[in-house]
């Protein structure tokens, strides 16, 4: 079970936002990070918990290992009001958290 | 570049099957890739339907394994969705997705079950 907090974040523009995901057992470092947007697919941002797409700005970060996981967006720019989802491909079935929304504070 | 193009009905009758294809373009589904369905109720969080080796061997959710059933045609480059006995709780969009870290998606398809 993958669990994410919050499930809202109210952010201003510029400013850091952090989000978790904890997993109820433990999946090494095979954690991945997806933004989404309304009436689109997710997008691939983070794997291997840690490690950055191509082409994805480096102010998302992610870090963690094993059980808990964090997504940083280190200033937040009005491109980036989304929802985040983890997901973890470790164990079948793959599996997503329940998503955090962040939205402008 | 690689493209993926769900189609299939937008709305099916509930106890039918619901079927739905891929279209892939700019990447053989003989690659060696797992081609995968993912579904997403509305206003909730994605599911991981299934997956399909370009061997043919295939992963199911034990959450739907009973109904689903994935297949490739490889002589059109697509493969394709069957969800048997459907509910109005398989209303969602599917995604039709290229591998298992999910970098490529295709836009989604909203299915609607209902009379």
């Amino acid at each position: 079970v993958m669990t994410q907090s919050p499930a809202t974040l109210s952010v201003s523009p510029g400013q850091r936002a952090t989000l978790s995901c904890r997993a109820s057992q433990s999946l090494s470092s095979s954690l991945a990070w997806y933004q989404q947007k309304p009436g689109q697919a997710p997008r691939l941002l983070i794997y291997g918990a840690s490690t950055r797409v191509t082409g994805i700005p480096a102010r998302f970060s992610g870090s963690g290992s094993g059980t808990e996981f964090t997504l940083t967006i280190s200033s937040l720019q009005s491109e980036d009001f989304a929802v985040y989802y983890c997901k973890q491909y470790n164990h079948w079935p793959l599996t997503f958290g329940g998503g955090t929304k962040v939205e402008i504070k | 570049q690689v493209r993926l193009q769900e189609s299939g009905p937008g709305l099916v009758q509930p106890s039918g099957t619901l079927s739905l294809t891929c279209a892939v373009s700019g990447d053989s589904i003989s690659s060696s890739h797992w081609w995968i369905w993912v579904r997403q109720p509305p206003g909730k969080r994605p599911e991981w339907i299934g997956e399909i080796f370009h061997t043919g061997g295939t992963n199911y959710n034990p959450s739907l394994k009973s109904r689903v059933t994935l297949s490739l045609d490889k002589s059109k480059n697509q493969f394709s969705l069957e969800l048997t006995s459907a509910t109005a709780a398989d209303t969602a969009v599917y995604y039709c997705v290229r591998d298992r870290l999910s970098s490529h998606w295709g836009q989604g398809t909203l299915v609607t079950v209902s009379s």
